[in-house]
């Protein structure tokens, strides 16, 4: 398995710029997660999908920021616009619901910079 | 709410023992996750508990007592490659709350 694919990998763009990140979840998996990271505070989660239904987006920091999961094999993360505090690295992440284990399994990240 | 702890920055010797602590204090409880992450990379998985006791797999280990709130992850015959974050994670409900890390640095 290709694992969690995000894109792009790197994104650098201005303030007030429309920002769209992508994942594609590993086959199989139906629990998708978005977190973000910063030096100050570690790993965040953003939104929760289960079966391409939000189940919990409590951890959106503003209206700002939206997502989707039209399809179990799509998932997009958007800023708009977007503002220099929102720079860090994305992590989308994918796990099996109902596994025993449910571990969850990161993508490679996108690291997004906004001047 | 979550808190989880563990120590911002550890520093070990090439082929020695090091444990890296961490205590939480969630509401539900379904597991706690060890991840590795290189600089710049994505987080992987190291280590699951559930029960309390020990789990080893190769030169690591993670134990759990679950009534203290507490579990360490303890790696043996460190290697330089090993240089890397260390995330403490609890499972409750459906979300993994993660600590901050403890950033480990191996010397030669």
């Amino acid at each position: 398995d290709a694992g969690v694919i995000q894109s792009p990998r790197h994104e650098v763009t201005e303030m007030g710029q429309e920002v769209t990140l992508r994942c594609k979840p590993i086959s199989g998996h139906n629990s998708l997660f978005w977190y973000r990271q910063t030096m100050m505070r570690g790993l965040e989660l953003l939104i929760y999908f289960n079966n391409n239904v939000p189940i919990d987006d409590s951890g959106m920091p503003e209206d700002r920021f939206s997502a989707k999961m039209p399809n179990a094999s799509f998932s997009t993360l958007k800023i708009q616009p977007s503002e220099p505090r929102d720079s860090a690295v994305y992590f989308c992440a994918s796990s099996s619901h109902g596994g025993k284990q449910e571990t969850q399994y990161f993508g490679p990240g996108t690291r997004l910079l906004v001047l | 709410g979550q808190n989880i702890d563990q120590p911002t920055e550890m520093t070990a010797t090439e082929g020695a023992i090091v444990q890296i602590n961490c205590t939480y204090q969630t509401s539900g409880f379904n597991g706690l996750f060890w991840y590795q992450q290189h600089a710049g990379e994505a987080p992987t998985f190291l280590s699951y508990n559930v029960l309390d006791g020990l789990e080893e797999k190769g030169r690591f280990s993670s134990f759990l007592s679950r009534s203290k709130g507490y579990s360490y992850l303890l790696l043996k015959e460190l290697q330089m490659k090993d240089s890397a974050s260390y995330l403490c994670a609890v499972h409750s409900g459906y979300a993994l709350n993660f600590g901050k890390g403890t950033s480990l640095l191996v010397t030669p």
